[in-house]
């Protein structure tokens, strides 16, 4: 199983309905991210948490929320969703960084294409 | 607050060319630098990265970069392009230790394409 796990890997959907898309993981980290990428622009962050009672907004959190079940758990919901919002979403984890942390990094899921039309 | 710029959204080599993808990158602590390359209909995957320590830092398939703290600079060079080579790529930043950790901030992307 992959460490990060997407659902789903697709979707597509109308205007003004509501969907989650959600994000599990086996790595014990405490950090986990959503980000959202577009042609052009890169990956850009949605919401991120650095543990279960922690969310915190990212440069692109208008129209989005969050909800972390638990530690291995983040999932994010787009309320009413808008043509925007069309992306390639990816979830990822990390751990805290220490020193001496020569594994020190980001693990990202295989991502959901999400298309709003 | 941390950014990333990266100098050129398409570069284009001839197959056995050296590749140069630029990276600068801005920082209020010491940073975690990343490199991540994505295929077509991929997710990322971590090319190398930059913690603590060596300034040059060599990853996988033939490619590394050196962190030049003077110049804000993570720079990705492989000395012989391979058609193989043509995916998209990604330089990110992330505060280091004595930052405690943030997230990862990426830079906009550069589409790199190997010619014959």
């Amino acid at each position: 199983d992959a460490d990060v796990t997407q659902t789903p890997r697709n979707r597509i959907t109308k205007t003004g309905k509501r969907i989650m898309l959600e994000c599990s993981q086996t790595k014990g980290h405490d950090r986990m991210y959503w980000y959202r990428q577009d042609p052009g622009l890169g990956l850009r962050l949605i919401y991120y948490s650095f543990d279960v009672k922690d969310i915190n907004k990212g440069e692109i959190s208008d129209g989005y929320s969050v909800s972390r079940q638990a530690q291995a758990k983040f999932s994010l919901s787009l309320e009413s969703a808008i043509p925007n919002q069309t992306a390639l979403y990816f979830c990822a984890t990390s751990d805290v960084p220490g020193q001496g942390q020569d594994n020190y990094g980001y693990t990202f899921g295989s991502g959901t294409r999400l298309t709003v039309v | 607050a941390q950014s990333v710029t990266q100098l050129g959204s398409h570069v284009s080599v001839s197959e056995g060319a050296l590749v140069l993808l630029r990276c600068n990158y801005s920082s209020s602590v010491p940073p975690y630098l990343f490199w991540y390359v994505q295929y077509p209909n991929q997710g990322l995957q971590l090319l190398l990265k930059y913690t603590t320590g060596a300034t040059l830092v060599k990853g996988i398939n033939g490619f590394e970069a050196e962190f030049k703290k003077s110049e804000t600079s993570f720079h990705l060079t492989k000395p012989s392009a391979h058609m193989s080579d043509a995916a998209e790529y990604f330089c990110a930043v992330s505060e280091g230790l004595t930052g405690g950790g943030n997230k990862l901030t990426f830079g906009t992307g550069t589409q790199l394409k190997v010619e014959l």
